[in-house]
């Protein structure tokens, strides 16, 4: 079956402009969860959405960070006034959801690079 | 900060012998704990989880847990050179997972 997919795989922009990254997670997945990854670095957590209910945004790193998610599905992680050290792989991960079953499917990252 | 703490390595281990990767962690209120691989350039993948005390095994893994001194071990049995990559410890914390730095592993044809 289809897994979680991210888009774009690639974006390079330049310092100061806005970028949408895509995460479309595995189909009945309630649980969506965004990290990002810096090079040789370890997963920084973001955001986890949980069905219906309010994000944990606690991971974001500042307010020009931000992410929704439409209809309990695709999700878009919004970065504005990019800065350099934006630059990282941004990984989505989704997962069932139920107790005791946290397996996390990950995606294949966007790799965002700000010039 | 409630961390979750890994030796970054890189650890070397010769081929068929065992490898031995270790996290701690500081928040006595996490229930769930997962290892997972990570190749380079690849997105992570589960290993194993593990939610009690003690050891669970899984063909060449097993994973150790220990509440009481907060630590969660992995142990890969007959390391293969398909093993090197980056492991991560997680920890369930209030349904987020938290990772830490991961443990570079290379295994020593």
């Amino acid at each position: 079956g289809a897994g979680v997919s991210q888009s774009p795989s690639n974006k390079v922009t330049e310092k100061g402009k806005d970028v949408e990254l895509r995460c479309d997670p595995i189909s009945g997945h309630t649980a969506l969860y965004w990290y990002r990854q810096s090079l040789g670095q370890g997963l920084e957590f973001l955001i986890y959405f949980q069905g219906n209910s309010a994000p944990d945004k606690s991971g974001l790193p500042s307010d020009r960070f931000s992410a929704e998610r439409t209809g309990g599905s695709v999700s878009t992680l919004t970065i504005q006034r990019t800065q350099q050290e934006d630059s990282a792989v941004y990984l989505c991960a989704s997962s069932s959801g139920l107790a005791y079953t946290y397996e996390q499917y990950f995606g294949p990252g966007t790799r965002l690079t700000v010039t | 900060q409630k961390e979750v703490e890994q030796n970054s390595g890189p650890l070397s281990v010769p081929e068929g012998a065992i490898a031995s990767l270790n996290c701690t962690y500081s928040d006595r209120g996490s229930q769930s704990f997962f290892w997972y691989r990570q190749y380079s350039g690849k997105s992570p993948e589960l290993i194993m989880f593990i939610y009690s005390n003690g050891d669970k095994e899984d063909g060449r893994f097993t994973a150790q847990l220990n509440k009481a001194s907060q630590y969660v071990s992995l142990l890969i049995r007959d390391s293969q050179p398909s093993d090197s990559a980056t492991y991560l410890c997680a920890e369930d914390r209030d349904d987020k997972i938290i990772f830490g730095k991961g443990t570079r592993l290379h295994i020593l044809p």
